[in-house]
């Protein structure tokens, strides 16, 4: 079984420039989290979908950070225009319904983005 | 608001025994998770606690006092391998959303 995927693995662009992560969870996990850490920092909750749905989004820092989750498979990132503060390494992670006993939450091997 | 404190770098021995603490302070709490991270590589899920107790999972065990708001990671017969960084997360619900509150991590060298 493929675990969760992430795309790119690393990113470098300019202050002001867009860029879009991608987060591919493991077939069949209708939960899907995204998570931040930068450095020095701990990984910090971003947000929540239930398949394509936002559940929880308390976490993104600010409205230039765009998540979707279209047809409820993969989900990307984009931040528009990205600052320096956003420069870290972005989780992805994805779970079966909380509903189950299986609370275990799978990690991708994240993306590091660095804002010059 | 929620935080959680580890210490952030343990050394030890091959072949020893190693505890990692883990105080939490958080509101709407579920259970207590273990996740271990190699350098460049994904948190992998190791061990959870909803109850008080212990749980042993192979050379991992992991306990969980919910009275005390504390838990501890206990890796046996260390191994070279087992050198990483090691995360307890709260599980809480907010918003109807389970996510996890990561403490900022600990170092573990094992070294011979």
């Amino acid at each position: 079984e493929a675990g969760v995927t992430q795309f790119p693995s690393h990113s470098v662009i300019e202050k002001g420039q867009t860029v879009t992560l991608r987060c591919d969870p493991i077939s069949g996990h209708d939960n899907l989290y995204w998570y931040r850490r930068v450095m020095g920092k701990e990984i910090k909750f971003l947000l929540h979908f239930v398949k394509e749905s936002k559940q929880d989004e308390s976490g993104m820092p600010n409205n230039r950070f765009l998540a979707e989750r279209t047809g409820g498979t993969y989900s990307t990132l984009k931040v528009q225009p990205a600052e320096l503060e956003d420069s870290g390494v972005y989780f992805c992670a994805s779970s079966q319904e909380p509903g189950t006993a299986s609370y275990e939450q799978y990690f991708g091997p994240g993306t590091r983005l660095t804002v010059t | 608001g929620q935080s959680l404190e580890q210490p952030s770098e343990v050394t030890a021995v091959e072949g020893a025994i190693v505890q990692i603490n883990c105080t939490y302070q958080t509101s709407g709490f579920y259970g207590l998770s273990w996740y271990q991270q190699h350098d460049g590589g994904a948190p992998t899920f190791l061990s959870y606690n909803a109850l008080d107790g212990l749980e042993e999972t192979g050379r991992f065990s992991s306990f969980l006092s919910r009275s005390d708001s504390y838990g501890y990671l206990l890796l046996q017969e260390l191994q070279m391998k087992d050198s990483a960084s090691y995360f307890c997360a709260v599980r809480s619900s907010g918003a109807g959303s389970y996510q996890l509150t990561f403490g900022k991590g600990t170092k573990l060298s094992v070294i011979p």
